[in-house]
């Protein structure tokens, strides 16, 4: 089964709005990553925050991490139409096995 | 720089037939790996690669075979296609597991 599960599945916002979206995972982990995927093309790198981080910021993007719960949260301030996308979270395991694997994503569409 | 490149982008097989996904990076990355990405399911990972001639399995191996015999390439073979494998293949590949770069993917179809 697969490692992170994202929530909603779907969320539609107005432009300009913000947007925010959650992953949940079952096992420790090193990191956790947030990537784009625009319709059906290669997924796009956003954004990754260590196990003992609980807080990054990449421009309009804030992620959280809380360990103790299991679960991470994306948050896209002030959104643009150009953020409607799914969005991916990922994890690597600290128990040795050496793989990246994916949440099941959260489909955003933005409302201009 | 090219990133990581796949080939073919479109495919349609028969039932029964084989065939090689092709993925290459020019980045010298250590780790590749083959996800399937199938509506609502989002991507499953199919097998990866910790360097040259290390594979191993991941989620959902049954029908795939690959093989890493250089850092730059990592094909992924089907070796009796079946319609269940339609999907949509990506393959990526990162310095360490940070920033996964991923190619275009392989939209097959198997008929």
């Amino acid at each position: 089964s697969q490692q992170g599960e994202e929530d909603p599945q779907a969320l539609s916002i107005q432009e300009g709005e913000n947007a925010t979206m959650n992953c949940s995972y079952k096992t420790s982990i090193n990191n956790l990553q947030w990537y784009r995927q625009n319709s059906g093309r290669g997924l796009v790198h956003l954004i990754l925050i260590r196990s003992n981080e609980r807080e990054k910021h990449s421009g309009r993007l804030r992620v959280t991490l809380d360990t103790s719960k299991k679960s991470s949260s994306l948050l896209i301030t002030a959104s643009r139409a150009a953020d409607t996308a799914s969005y991916f979270c990922a994890t690597d395991a600290n128990f040795g096995n050496e793989k990246l694997t994916f949440g099941t994503g959260t489909r955003l569409t933005i409302i201009p | 720089n090219a990133g990581v490149t796949q080939t073919p982008k479109f495919q349609v097989l028969k039932t029964g037939q084989s065939m090689t996904l092709q993925c290459a990076q020019d980045m010298n990355h250590e780790y590749m790996s083959w996800y399937r990405q199938d509506p609502g399911m989002g991507l499953r990972l199919i097998h990866y690669s910790v360097g040259a001639g290390i594979t191993d399995q991941g989620e959902v191996p049954n029908g795939y075979n690959v093989s890493r015999s250089t850092t730059e390439d990592f094909p992924l073979r089907l070796l009796s296609a079946a319609p269940s494998q339609t999907s949509v293949y990506f393959c990526a590949s990162s310095r360490s597991l940070t920033e996964a770069f991923f190619g275009q993917g392989t939209r097959l179809t198997v008929v």
